[in-house]
């Protein structure tokens, strides 16, 4: 079955410092879709990508979807204790429209 | 903006018994609801979409008769935990899409099931 790969798992960072989590689908995808769970929390919605290479800023967050839409990237610049939490992507399925999330990234950030 | 009601957020049960959670969109239709099961510090697995007027599609491996999806209303889908044993202990969360392009899919708060 379609399969969502996100890497790393775990990143603990100084703040100020930059966060890149990676996003590689097994199938191309219609659209895909960045969510932010804090713990204990439910995810919430960041933004969504459609079209191939696309690339959306969201203040200090910057989005990019690749050129094959199988592939997409969330980098933070100059992290923030407030940006803690686990990122998750998760990718529209081009054949059966379901949401499928990766494994999640979890960032730390140390003041 | 689209809101989402997951209700109970939280409920433990004894070992035997059924827990029925709600998911409710509050301003908007969902003819279309996901539940998703959540063990800690793990992704979002997608358990079953639930269809308003007809019968929930489950993913591979999950048991039809264990986890009851009823979608009366266009408001409201409901999961029902049968014979809850303590390894269906997990947070479950629903959700439902209005506008994807701007809200995405909503999600609800999630329920923390605790089966003893």
């Amino acid at each position: 079955g379609q399969q969502v790969m996100q890497i790393p798992q775990y990143q603990h960072v100084q703040e100020g410092e930059d966060f890149t989590t990676y996003c590689n689908s097994s199938t191309t995808l219609s659209n895909i879709q960045w969510y932010k769970q804090r713990p204990g929390g439910h995810p919430v919605f960041l933004i969504q990508l459609v079209k191939s290479g696309e690339v959306k800023k969201q203040k200090r967050l910057t989005f990019q979807f690749g050129e094959a839409k199988k592939n997409s990237s969330l980098h933070i610049t100059a992290t923030q204790t407030t940006d803690v939490g686990t990122y998750f992507c998760a990718g529209v399925s081009s054949n059966t429209g379901k949401l499928i999330f990766g494994q999640g990234t979890t960032l730390q950030v140390k003041p | 903006g689209a809101v989402v009601s997951q209700h109970p957020s939280r409920v433990i049960c004894k070992s035997g018994t059924s827990v029925k959670i709600e998911c409710r969109s509050l301003d908007f239709q969902a003819t279309t609801m996901f539940w998703y099961r959540q063990f800690p510090k793990q992704s979002l697995m997608l358990m079953a979409t639930s269809n308003e007027g007809s019968k929930a599609t489950y993913e591979q491996g999950v048991e039809k008769d264990k986890f009851l999806i009823n979608h009366a209303s266009l408001t409201l889908s409901t999961l029902t935990v049968t014979s809850a044993h303590p390894e269906d202990s997990s947070f479950y969360i629903c959700s439902a899409a209005q506008g994807l392009a701007t809200y995405g899919y909503t999600f609800g708060s999630g329920t923390r099931l605790t089966v003893v």
